[in-house]
Order: C-alpha cells, then structure tokens, then sequence
C-alpha cells in the first residue's frame, strides 16, 4: 500500500485569505499526481493533472506545484473565497505495474469564513 | 452526455442481504473504478477495470465482486452484507489520455444494518 500523506488535515480561514496545504507521495516510480476539489454532497472533480517534476500549474485563484524528486506536492489558494470550501484531494498514480490505480490521501478540509 | 451515472443513489440493506451497485458513463472512456469512502479514510479503490473484460482488484477488495458488463457499465456486488460496508460508493471513469484523470459519479450511500 502506498502512503499518500496530506496536510493538513482540515483549516479554517477568513475570508481573504491566502492559504497553502500539502500532499506527500513516494518520490520513486511517479507516473502522475492529481488535485480534486470535493464539495458536500456533490463528487470529487479534478483540478489539476501533474505529470512533470517542475510543473506549476493554475486555474483562476488556485495553482499548484510538483516536485516529484523529494515527493511533494503543494496546493495553493490565493484570497480565498467562502465558495471554495471544499475538501482538497490529492492522488498519486505509480508507474510500471500499479498503472492505472490511484491512491488518495485523506485530504484536507477547507473552511472559509465569510 | 450524461457522463458518470449511478443507481440506486441511496440503499438500506439488513446484515446478509445482497445487492449490486450499478455504473455506467457514456464518454466511451476504457478504464472504470469503485471507490468507497469513509470518515477520515478518504478514497480507497475496491475494484478496477483498465478494460472491457479485465478486473484487478484494489486496495480494499474483501467483500466485495465486480463485473464490467461491457465498455459502459461496471457493477459492484455485495453478496453478504456486513455492517462495515456502510459506506458511500463511487465509480469513477478515465480515458486514455488523460493521466487517469478520474471522472466520478454521483455516488451511492450505503447502510448496512
């Protein structure tokens, strides 16, 4: 079983805010590293797709950073909204013979207060 | 396109009965998974198709079988119900290019009594 690690576990801020969580993998065989974004009572939707060591990617206020050699991941959301409570996933997919199979974390719990 | 659907959307069950859990997507996506999700657990994966016609299993396989029917459809079955499979179940889908960016369904809620 793979150890996929995020912290931290939940995390509340103001309206405003800026905040950061963190998502640690193991830093051989990488193959891809995800972000969801999981609000009540609806289905996990992907943010971001991670292939590459190095890669920064953003949408809108949130952008996330890979570094597949010290294996870690960071998420960062900037002036955060009440709208983007949510809870935060991150999963990492192995190469080679776990191809295909996801390992999530146990995620970290956004709040957002107005 | 409806993308990932499932039915029943809610199930109460008494400990030994069975059922199945049904899954379908319409994106013509290859690989489909059954996740279950519990407190503090995050997702952890039951089953997984990577094709029509082949199942591996997941991390959290015990208790549970799995057919996928054809490119569209891939059930759950529980044959013996036991209270610790309460639960809420997701499929989720993936095409072949997308680094298995998964595309989840609505979910199942689940009690076992």
């Amino acid at each position: 079983i793979l150890n996929v690690e995020q912290s931290p576990q939940s995390l509340h801020v103001q309206e405003g805010d800026s905040t950061n969580f963190t998502c640690s993998f193991p830093s051989s065989n990488f193959y891809a590293l995800h972000w969801y974004r999981w609000e009540t009572a609806k289905s996990p939707e992907a943010l971001f797709v991670m292939t590459l060591n190095g890669d920064e990617k953003k949408k809108g206020r949130i952008s996330a950073t890979l570094n597949t050699k010290e294996g870690y991941s960071y998420l960062y959301i900037k002036g955060s909204q009440p709208e983007d409570s949510a809870t935060y996933l991150c999963a990492f997919i192995a190469g080679g013979t776990s191809y295909g199979k996801l390992t999530f974390g146990q995620g970290t719990i956004l709040t957002v207060h107005p | 396109n409806a993308g990932v659907t499932q039915t029943p959307k809610f199930q109460v069950l008494k400990t030994g009965q069975s059922m199945t859990l049904q899954c379908a997507q319409d994106m013509n996506h290859n690989s489909m998974y059954w996740y279950r999700q519990d407190p503090g657990m995050g997702l952890r994966l039951i089953y997984y198709s990577a094709s029509e016609g082949t199942t591996d299993k997941g991390e959290v396989p015990n208790g549970y079988n799995v057919s996928r029917l054809n490119k569209r459809e891939f059930s759950l079955r529980l044959e013996s119900a036991a209270p610790s499979q309460t639960s809420v179940y997701f499929c989720a889908s993936t095409g072949p290019s997308s680094y298995n960016e998964q595309f989840f369904g609505p979910g199942t809620r689940l009690t076992v009594l």
